[in-house]
């Protein structure tokens, strides 16, 4: 099983500040790195597939990056609506996992 | 647009069985594979399932493997989770969601909540 390692576990920000968030995996999972934002009380939304990616409406402030066994995703300048939980995952091999998340809370 | 509606949740007692059920439409369901993914209360996800779009492989999470069983009916466009031997490690909000280019999900549903409790 591919093990993923988001850090840091809590990243403190304010509105209109850079967000970087890390994903490390166990071994390479090539391109096939999502990420997902997940608000309270709400179910997951895709944001990036294949590492780079931007799914159908996500805005430009949003941007992967990465490959092999490190992946980044960058919020460019934060507003108040991307304070919330973001997951990566793989899908490159059977079981498919999730990180544990990142929690991008207001400062 | 994409719904995915789950239902069959509830309050089930240790060693039990439940099977959930997801509704989906606005979209051809016999030509999307199918994930189910859980959330235990205040905690990150776990996925559980996969299903081909023609129900001819099926993955699991080795937290479940044995225990539950994922299925669909594509003439119905339903997919199901069958949940056996249930343990309190199993309360979670199950999610069932649709496949993207194998492995990744774009669309998820609201959830259907699983508690197990004596």
């Amino acid at each position: 099983e591919i093990v993923l390692t988001q850090s840091p576990a809590t990243l403190p920000l304010s509105p209109g500040e850079r967000a970087t968030l890390s994903c490390r995996a166990s071994q390479s999972v090539s391109s096939s790195l999502v990420w997902y934002q997940q608000k309270p009380g709400q179910a997951p939304r895709l944001l990036i597939y294949g590492v780079s990616n931007r799914a159908t409406g996500i805005p430009a402030r949003f941007s992967g990056s990465g490959s092999g066994t490190d992946f980044t995703l960058t919020i460019s300048s934060l507003e108040p609506e991307d304070f919330a939980v973001y997951y990566c995952q793989q899908g490159v091999s059977w079981p498919a996992t999730f990180g544990q998340g990142t929690k991008v809370e207001i400062k | 647009q994409v719904e995915l509606v789950e239902s069959g949740g509830g309050v089930v007692q240790p060693g039990r069985s439940l099977r959930l059920s997801c509704a989906a439409s606005g979209f051809t369901f016999g030509r999307s594979g199918m994930h189910w993914v859980r959330q235990a209360p205040g905690k990150g996800l776990e996925w559980v399932a996969i299903i081909w779009f023609d129900g001819s492989k099926t993955y699991y999470a080795d937290s479940v493997e044995g225990r539950f069983t994922i299925s669909r009916d594509n003439f119905k466009n339903t997919l199901y989770l069958q949940l056996n031997s249930l343990g309190a490690e199993d309360t979670a909000i199950y999610y069932c969601a649709r496949d993207f280019r194998t492995g990744w999900i774009d669309y998820w549903g609201q959830g259907a909540l699983v508690t197990v409790s004596s």
